[in-house]
């Protein structure tokens, strides 16, 4: 079956460590997005990746990091510099950044305690 | 920066009563998206609305855009437990980068 897979979907972490979110895709897509959502805060933007080995901030980018070296995978780190890191992190894909009907996978839950 | 407003933040409604929530954005926007998230869940995309003026049904959903393309609304009618979520709309300003903005949600209750 075709889709985004998020693992773990629980992390627990203790303050000041990094740690990395795994999200992988085989619908082909170019486009890759990261975003955090917190509760009554909607969805909001960290990363983005139009297409391998490129990558854009995106809004609240300050304490994570990304790479995009396959196609398929797009990881996020979450730093030990980010001040709240304790959310639901959600990955999503695109055909492209210009069609941008989105399918996200099943989020992680990351507690940093 | 596009911003995108959405209302209500929560609605709760008895089953059989009808749903609206709307969106509202800063800017003129290529296209709107609406997505559904069940509580637990990820947003699974619903539906995109491209010209202006644009009404498209799915079943019991009625989404509309603007004729200025800067709001839209999502109308459910006799709601079912099954509506129960949050409710996203995405507006794209459209052009070569990246500008999906998403509105803060609309929970939807529903009282069997």
């Amino acid at each position: 079956d075709g889709g985004i897979t998020q693992s773990p979907k629980y992390l627990f972490r203790k303050e000041g460590q990094n740690v990395t979110l795994s999200c992988e895709q085989n619908l082909n897509h170019d486009a890759m997005y990261w975003y955090r959502q917190d509760p009554g805060q909607g969805l909001r933007l960290i990363y983005y990746s139009q297409i391998v080995n490129d990558f854009q901030k995106g809004d609240i980018a300050e304490g994570y990091s990304v790479s995009r070296e396959k196609k398929e995978s797009f990881p996020l780190t979450v730093t030990s510099a980010q001040k709240n890191p304790t959310a639901f992190y959600l990955c999503a894909s695109s055909i492209s950044v210009l069609n941008t009907e989105a399918f996200f996978g099943q989020g992680t839950r990351l507690t940093v305690v | 920066g596009q911003q995108v407003m959405q209302i209500p933040q929560y609605q709760h409604v008895q089953e059989g009563e009808d749903f609206t929530t709307y969106c509202n954005s800063s800017t003129t926007l290529s296209n709107i998206q609406w997505y559904k998230q069940r509580p637990g869940g990820h947003p699974v995309f619903l539906i995109q609305l491209v010209k202006s003026g644009e009404v498209k049904k799915q079943k019991r959903l009625t989404f509309q855009f603007g004729e200025a393309k800067k709001n839209s609304s999502l109308h459910i009618t006799a709601t079912q437990t099954t509506d129960v979520g949050t409710y996203f709309c995405a507006g794209n300003s459209g052009g070569s980068n990246y500008k999906l903005t998403f509105g803060k949600g609309t929970l939807l209750t529903v009282n069997p």
